[in-house]
């Protein structure tokens, strides 16, 4: 059964420093999702693209994060520079095209510790 | 705007007994509702969908959820828990538009005692 990955799957930084994370949607998945989860929350939608285009960023905190999926397919989300407030799991998710029948899947995420 | 409220943190069952996570939405739209569980160290996993069919919804390993439009409620429940089913559960509301977003309840973590 096709999956979304994620790579890392788990990262350490210190404060300040840059981080940086992939996702590998599952083939033919046109819309690709970014999801933050704070220990104890439900995850957060951070940024939505649909091809190479993002169609919903209003969550995303453009002073330090970026998110790009350049040829339509994976995805690198990027924290520089990060903050003790961003340790967090960042999911990725896919769907076929992004319609209210889609279902969205997940991959395993990565738990990001920021020292 | 959408909202999702589920209404208990934590439930604790015992093993063989029935099992209800309650939730309750907020939608502007006409909404697609989900079920999501996540078990520790895993993904997120699709246990069942609302998507103004059916108002009664089964999903994965004998789970269901009932649409309640009066009540703005989507319950899950499951009638004999099984030590697998201990997992976090997350209620999620989906805008009725294209490019839909998923808002998520805060979760309610199931623990089933032997």
């Amino acid at each position: 059964e096709a999956e979304v990955a994620q790579s890392p799957r788990y990262k350490i930084t210190e404060k300040s420093q840059a981080v940086a994370f992939w996702c590998d949607p599952i083939s033919g998945h046109a819309t690709l999702y970014w999801y933050r989860q704070i220990l104890g929350q439900g995850p957060e939608l951070l940024v939505q693209f649909q091809d190479e285009s993002v169609v919903d960023d209003s969550q995303l905190p453009k002073d330090r994060f970026s998110a790009e999926r350049l040829k339509g397919v994976d995805s690198t989300l990027k924290i520089q520079p990060a903050e003790l407030g961003d340790s967090a799991m960042y999911l990725c998710a896919s769907s076929f095209s992004g319609g209210q029948l889609d279902t969205q899947y997940f991959g395993p995420g990565t738990r990001l510790t920021v020292l | 705007a959408q909202s999702v409220t589920q209404l208990d943190s934590h439930v604790s069952v015992s093993e063989g007994t029935p099992v209800l996570l309650r939730c309750n939405y907020s939608s502007s739209y006409s909404p697609s509702l989900f079920w999501y569980v996540q078990h520790p160290n895993k993904g997120l996993q699709l246990l069942l969908k609302y998507t103004s069919a059916a108002t009664l919804v089964k999903g994965i390993n004998g789970f269901e959820a009932e649409f309640k439009k009066s009540e703005t409620s989507f319950h899950l429940t499951k009638p004999s828990a099984h030590m697998s089913d201990a997992a976090e559960y997350f209620c999620v509301v989906q805008r009725g538009t294209s490019y839909g977003k998923l808002t998520f309840g805060q979760g309610t973590i199931l623990t089933v005692h032997p």
